[in-house]
């Protein structure tokens, strides 16, 4: 019930291309989905969110969409740069308290020039 | 990174010793996290605080012990119980009830010789 099933494991796209990351969830209460981005080396850090009031949110390249019928969420990154190489992880919670995040295993993103 | 700081960057411990990992932030944050993360594997969640001297024990809490006797500081301490103690941990904090967002730190890589 606690799962947040992250795919692929890694991912190489060109520069340009539209890499896109999947993750599930099996618990119907959550409703706040994060991603984190990581560098080698470094803390995680957010780079966007969504709640399943709303089917797709932008924030600059990076899109979140949203299906919550079949309990679903994915990111794309239009026009990756290889400065976007980096570990992106997806999670999940119940929102507004101090629930915990539940986190997938990660993608580790290329993107070669 | 905010305003989390993480001390020190690397660790490096004979077995049998115990070791403890400096987290501060400055952010004013309620609840702060400890989180233990592997190659390949999602964050997972070692204990958590909601408010001073008062901590929950998360997925992963066996071998490990805290403490939180200052809103800003959340010391974690890894002791000779825990068996596979190399791993790169990262604390985290939230501003608690108002806001979902997870702040991560830089972490600290803690390599048992």
């Amino acid at each position: 019930q606690q799962q947040v099933k992250q795919s692929p494991q890694s991912l190489i796209v060109q520069k340009g291309g539209i890499p896109i990351i999947n993750c599930a969830y099996e618990n119907t209460a959550f409703d706040y989905f994060p991603w984190y981005q990581q560098f080698p080396g470094k803390g995680p850090a957010l780079l966007i969110a969504i709640r399943p009031d709303v089917s797709e949110k932008k924030e600059g390249r990076f899109t979140i969409s949203f299906n919550k019928s079949a309990k679903q969420f994915s990111l794309h990154i239009m026009d990756s740069q290889p400065g976007d190489s980096a570990t992106y992880f997806c999670a999940a919670s119940r929102s507004f308290g101090n629930e915990k995040l539940t986190f997938g295993t990660g993608t580790r993103l290329t993107i070669i020039p | 990174d905010g305003g989390i700081t993480q001390s020190p960057k690397y660790l490096f411990r004979k077995e049998g010793q115990n070791v403890t990992l400096s987290c501060e932030q400055n952010l004013n944050h309620d609840a702060m996290y400890w989180y233990r993360q592997d190659p390949g594997q999602g964050l997972r969640l070692i204990y958590y605080s909601q408010i001073v001297n008062d901590f929950q024990k998360g997925d992963i809490a066996e071998g490990y012990s805290v403490s939180r006797e200052k809103k800003e500081s959340f010391p974690l301490t890894v002791t000779s119980a825990q068996k596979n103690p190399t791993a790169f941990y990262l604390c985290a904090s939230k501003d608690t009830p108002t806001t979902d967002t997870q702040y991560f730190g830089p972490g600290t890589r803690l390599t048992v010789l």
